[in-house]
């Protein structure tokens, strides 16, 4: 069983800062994709990345993946009160379209 | 909006029940994904339909069933529901189901068993 492990579980920091949450697993992802989710919603895609130690930004959000493809990482830079949410990564591999999502990071950003 | 439509929001019943969630895709996606989101497991794949046939399956109880119909909507169908099936059920929908692709999540139906 492919298990994804985020950390922190919970993050609550002042605006402006910056953070960064950690997806970590033992196995080998094909993919690897990060969603911001909501309360009352469903989880939304922010950024997917499939070759190792590729870094892809989006804003103020960078997103790497470890060259093992084992693992990957989202910065958030000057924090804001939006970025508030639960981030989940979740890890797929080719001809199996099941993903597997990591234990989630609860952030809150004070203003 | 994701395209994607769930009813009911929210659902409350007893011990023992058997309820159905309902799943319309986004217009043209072929593939439908069921979800469970509980405070203790997180977010656990169920279940994929692509055009009316299973293709993949996770970790779905036997009490748990689903189906695509023609109209490619979908239904989860839980019964003789115990406390521990509380959660939030989500249906997810992509144009041809591949591993690539990116999966549109519904707003979620709240299940409260008592």
């Amino acid at each position: 069983t492919q298990l994804l492990e985020q950390s922190p579980q919970f993050l609550s920091i002042q605006e402006g800062e910056n953070l960064t949450v950690y997806c970590n697993s033992s196995s080998v992802f094909s993919s690897l994709q990060w969603y911001r989710q909501e309360p009352g919603e469903g989880p939304v895609l922010l950024v997917t990345v499939v070759t190792g130690g590729e870094v892809k930004k989006l804003k103020r959000l960078t997103f790497q993946f470890g060259d093992a493809r084992k693992d990957s990482s989202l910065h958030i830079t000057a924090a804001q009160p939006g970025d508030t949410g639960l981030y989940l990564c979740a890890g797929s591999n080719f001809g199996n379209e099941k993903l597997t999502f990591g234990t989630g990071t609860r952030l809150t950003i004070i203003p | 909006d994701s395209g994607v439509t769930q009813t009911p929001k929210h659902l409350i019943t007893a011990t023992g029940q058997r309820v159905t969630l309902r799943c319309s895709p986004r217009s043209g996606d072929l593939s439908v994904y069921w979800y469970q989101q509980s405070l203790d497991q997180g977010l656990q794949f169920l279940i994929q339909y692509y055009n009316g046939e299973e293709r993949a399956k996770g970790n779905i109880l036997e009490r748990f069933s689903a189906q695509q119909f023609p109209d490619l909507h979908s239904e989860l169908n839980l019964s003789s529901l115990e406390l521990g099936d509380s959660a939030l059920y989500f249906c997810a929908s992509s144009p041809r189901g591949g591993s690539w692709e990116t999966q549109y999540f519904g707003p979620g139906t709240r299940l409260l068993v008592l």
